[in-house]
């Protein structure tokens, strides 16, 4: 059973506020990674670490930051939220083997 | 470069039918292919996973899929549909040196509907 933690789970909030989406997992896995998904649709990675102090954007142009500052801590920062940044965000970890990707519970933002 | 098509974005089968959810990925090398299931408002789900072994893999809840270099393929099977497997499934494909790094390819997702 993979551990993985994101929090909150479902967060309204306005437009122009700042936020943090947080991320969690006690496997000591290096590889992490973000996860765009609107409703019924793919995933569109945004962002991925390799480690701590490593941080990369993804295929996804996304307006948020990460750090990685513990391996277990991946959080998820947008400075001013829109309304378009309205999504489900997903965290997930790996490790070095087997290849498998472990998924949080995902958090889903609305920004009115 | 690597990338991963699922044919069919929604399936439609009867409660106790055979389900077929097809994937094909294209990959310069070996790949790590997997199936995850999400169900509504949750997370991924690993179902099932191959990594160079048997070609034939058995995962959870009854799935399994069988992976074909000749065709490129990586068809999820389940030889009876269970109302709760109504739910998203996507096919992921990596590459990569064995404890590298390496970024996964996910499709785009088959939406699985169970008829009662």
């Amino acid at each position: 059973e993979a551990d993985i933690y994101q929090t909150p789970r479902y967060l309204v909030i306005g437009t122009g506020k700042k936020i943090t989406l947080e991320c969690s997992q006690t496997m000591g896995h290096d590889k992490m990674y973000w996860y765009q998904q609107d409703p019924g649709m793919e995933l569109h990675l945004i962002h991925y670490s390799y480690g701590v102090n490593s941080t990369e954007k993804g295929d996804l142009s996304s307006e948020s930051t990460v750090s990685r500052i513990r391996t277990e801590h991946f959080p998820l920062t947008l400075e001013s939220a829109r309304p378009s940044h309205t999504s489900q965000y997903l965290c997930a970890s790996r490790g070095p083997q087997p290849d498998t990707q472990y998924f949080g519970p995902g958090t889903r933002l609305t920004v009115l | 470069a690597q990338s991963v098509t699922q044919l069919d974005s929604h399936v439609s089968v009867s409660e106790g039918t055979p389900v077929l959810l097809r994937c094909n990925y294209s990959s310069s090398y070996s790949p790590s292919l997997f199936w995850y299931v999400q169900h509504p408002n949750k997370g991924l789900q690993l179902l099932l996973k191959y990594t160079s072994a048997a070609t034939l893999v058995k995962g959870i809840n009854g799935f399994e899929a069988e992976f074909k270099k000749s065709e490129t393929s990586f068809h999820l099977t389940k030889p009876s549909a269970h109302m709760s497997d109504a739910a998203e499934y996507f096919c992921v494909v990596s590459v990569g040196p064995s404890g590298g790094s390496y970024i996964p390819t996910f499709g785009r997702g088959t939406s699985l509907i169970v008829h009662p």
